[in-house]
């Protein structure tokens, strides 16, 4: 069974950073492109970043190249995402998922919060 | 504003079809296949359509996915009162150069 497990999320003040991880399980991680989507409270998904399988290739959305890093370990199973000089707008739930037959397996999601 | 454009809400009656749509243009539904996801209240969004119309191992026949130009459609036959969630479409957009998501439909089973 595919299971992808997020952490790191957590309460962060404007302009602090965080590294989020996603555990990646049941399925051979290293052949897959791998993406963050993230979701606000209250509003629609919004893809972040992908990456391919040896970590050669990264796509970022416009708003948030510079301050979000995406990389993977293959040899750890997993993804991660280094979000730094955070704001209030990126108060969201962030999810990792699996691009095999477009996002066909996600996680439960992080919660990160921005506040001060 | 979402490149990709959805009404933000539908409804019906128990047992009726509906269908959700969803608009883009050239450089992202003209010429890629579009993905439908359906995200049940507070959990996470699972795919329900993928390449226009195939449905991954477990999702009810009852749903059902096309394409036609610059514009995706989702249809549900049968509506149930589980069926009730918000439903995105996603695509690949090749001017961005990253997957854009339609801003989302709430289903409202009546």
């Amino acid at each position: 069974e595919v299971q992808l497990v997020e952490s790191g999320g957590g309460l962060v003040q404007p302009g602090g950073s965080l590294r989020l991880s996603c555990a990646a399980s049941g399925f051979t991680f290293s052949k897959y492109w791998m993406d963050w989507v993230r979701q606000a409270p209250g509003k629609g998904l919004e893809w972040v970043a992908n990456i391919n399988q040896d970590g050669s290739q990264k796509n970022y959305v416009d708003s948030m190249k510079g301050r979000f890093t995406i990389s993977r370990d293959n040899t750890k199973n997993s993804l991660y995402l280094q979000v730094n000089s955070l704001r209030d707008d990126d108060t969201a739930i962030y999810y990792c998922a699996r691009e095999g037959h477009a996002f066909d397996n996600w996680g439960q999601g992080t919660l990160v919060t921005v506040s001060s | 504003q979402s490149v990709l454009t959805q009404s933000p809400s539908a409804s019906g009656t128990p047992g009726q079809r509906v269908t959700i749509s969803c608009s883009g243009s050239n450089s992202n539904i003209g010429r890629h296949t579009v993905n439908w996801y359906q995200q049940l209240p507070g959990t996470a969004p699972k795919l329900l359509i993928y390449s226009n119309n195939q449905r991954p191992s477990g999702v009810p026949d009852r749903f059902s996915g096309s394409k036609s130009g610059t514009s995706g459609s989702l249809a549900i036959s049968g509506l149930q009162s589980e069926d009730e969630a918000d439903y995105y479409c996603a695509v690949w957009d090749d001017h961005l150069e990253n997957w854009v998501f339609g801003g989302g439909t709430k289903l409202t089973v009546l």
